[in-house]
């Protein structure tokens, strides 16, 4: 099964909205609850920074929402700031045999 | 606090084995579903095996089957791969990580990761 779909790269300035698509099928974004959001600095392990679409783990800022509409996932990072570039991979659980699949990745780029 | 330490990782020829642990602490064991998700020199992260809280329902993707086994001993709150027939493409840093629901629950959100080890599969 393929990766769902993320872009390759966002970019956008201190203080400006972005948001993340991660595109999938009704086999899995679509037809469950289970997307998670993963933020990862270079070397680093990740962090997961939403859960089941829209909940945020406790510490994560509020400056990172999450919200599903048909088969594609969003992650929306408010007031944006230097510390917020990083990758940022989607997950969703999949019907498939696979039983979890990961986004391809975007990098965020905070000009 | 609550802490995820792997091993086991190395330098491997093709067709070989290698068996990866994770020692977990600061939280029960027992209760949480484990996940080994691996991330080849840059690549993205790849899903690669998840198992129960007992033990009873194990997963693992397409690109290992047959080949990786996830185990656990929660007496030791310890999770294992054993990779078997390595190739050159299972070259990843292997992490692993913690369901964030407890009480045997699926979230497949991963809330706690290790730090990752490194398997290098080469000739």
């Amino acid at each position: 099964q393929s990766a769902l779909t993320q872009p390759a790269s966002v970019s956008g300035s201190p203080g400006q909205s972005i948001t993340i698509s991660c595109t999938g099928t009704s086999s899995d974004v679509g037809g469950y609850k289970y997307v998670s959001w993963y933020q990862q600095y270079p070397g680093k392990a990740p962090k997961l920074m939403i859960y089941e679409v829209s909940n945020r783990p406790s510490g994560v800022s509020n400056r990172f929402s999450g919200s599903k509409s048909g088969n594609t996932a969003s992650l929306t990072i408010s007031g944006l700031q230097a510390e917020d570039e990083a990758d940022y991979y989607c997950s969703s659980y999949t019907s498939s045999s696979t039983l979890v699949i990961f986004g391809g990745g975007t990098k965020l780029t905070v000009l | 606090q609550v802490q995820l330490v792997e091993s086991g990782g190395g330098v491997v020829q093709p067709g070989r084995s290698l068996r990866l642990s994770c020692a977990a602490s600061g939280f029960t064991f027992s209760s949480n579903v484990m996940y080994w998700v691996r991330q080849a020199p840059g690549k993205g992260l790849e899903w690669v095996a998840v198992i129960s809280y007992d033990g009873s329902n194990k997963y693992s993707a397409d690109s290992v089957k047959g080949r990786f086994t996830i185990s656990r001993d929660n007496s030791k709150n310890t999770v294992y791969l054993q990779m078997n027939s390595l190739r050159v493409e299972d070259t990843a840093v292997y992490y692993c990580a913690r369901d964030r629901s407890g009480g045997g629950y699926w979230s497949y959100g991963m809330d706690v990761w290790g730090q990752g080890t490194t398997v290098t599969v080469s000739s």
